[in-house]
């Protein structure tokens, strides 16, 4: 099984600044990474794939980079609806499909 | 636009069974696979189980395997999580989530969830 590391697990931000948010596998992915958005209450959405392909509607604040082993996800300059949790997936090899254990994006 | 409606949980005793549903729309149901996804409360996001496009292929996580069954019916376009000998550990919220391709991929869109209890 893939193990997926993301830090910190905590990232406290102010509005307008650039948030860089980190994920690791414990082996190589190539380049099947997705990255999802989930704000309390809320289902989660999907931001990233193919480790740097926008879903459909989603700003181009939210970039996606790396592949194999090292992810990142940036937002340029985070807006107020942006303040949520962030999970990177694997799914280059599976079953199972593997989540980070997420990333907290809070407002500084 | 697409829509995935989970329905079936509640509050069910340790050992007991219990049937999740979920309702997909605004896609087409038969050509990709289907995914259930659990979050306990607090906590981060758990793959349990896929079916693919066909219904030809089924795969669990560790830590339900031989005790819940996807399935699905294209007539209905209903995808089902079937759960037996639940365990206070399998609290949680259960979303279902479409799957990128016929057999897996990543999860394009996402249900709600319903909240499943185990307590006595």
């Amino acid at each position: 099984e893939i193990v997926m590391t993301q830090s910190p697990a905590t990232l406290s931000v102010s509005p307008g600044e650039r948030a860089t948010l980190s994920c690791r596998a414990s082996q190589s992915v190539s380049s099947n990474l997705a990255w999802y958005q989930q704000k309390p209450g809320q289902a989660p959405r999907l931001l990233i794939y193919g480790a740097s392909t926008r879903a459909t509607s989603i700003p181009a604040r939210f970039s996606g980079s790396g592949s194999g082993t090292e992810f990142t996800l940036t937002i340029s300059s985070l807006q107020s609806e942006d303040f949520a949790v962030y999970y990177c997936q694997q799914y280059n090899n599976w079953p199972p499909w593997t989540f980070g254990q997420g990333t907290k994006v809070e407002i500084k | 636009q697409v829509q995935l409606v989970e329905s079936g949980g509640g509050v069910v005793q340790p050992g007991r069974s219990l049937r999740l549903s979920c309702a997909a729309s605004g896609f087409i149901f038969t050509s990709y696979a289907m995914h259930w996804v659990r979050q306990a409360p607090g906590k981060g996001l758990e793959w349990v189980a896929v079916i693919s496009y066909d219904g030809s292929n089924e795969y669990y996580a560790d830590s339900v395997k031989g005790r819940f069954t996807i399935s699905r019916d294209d007539s209905k376009n209903t995808l089902y999580l079937q759960m037996n000998s639940l365990r206070a550990e399998d609290t949680a919220v259960y979303s279902c989530a479409s799957g990128s391709s016929p057999r897996g991929g990543y999860f394009n869109f996402w249900g709600q969830g319903t909240l499943v209890t185990v307590s006595s």
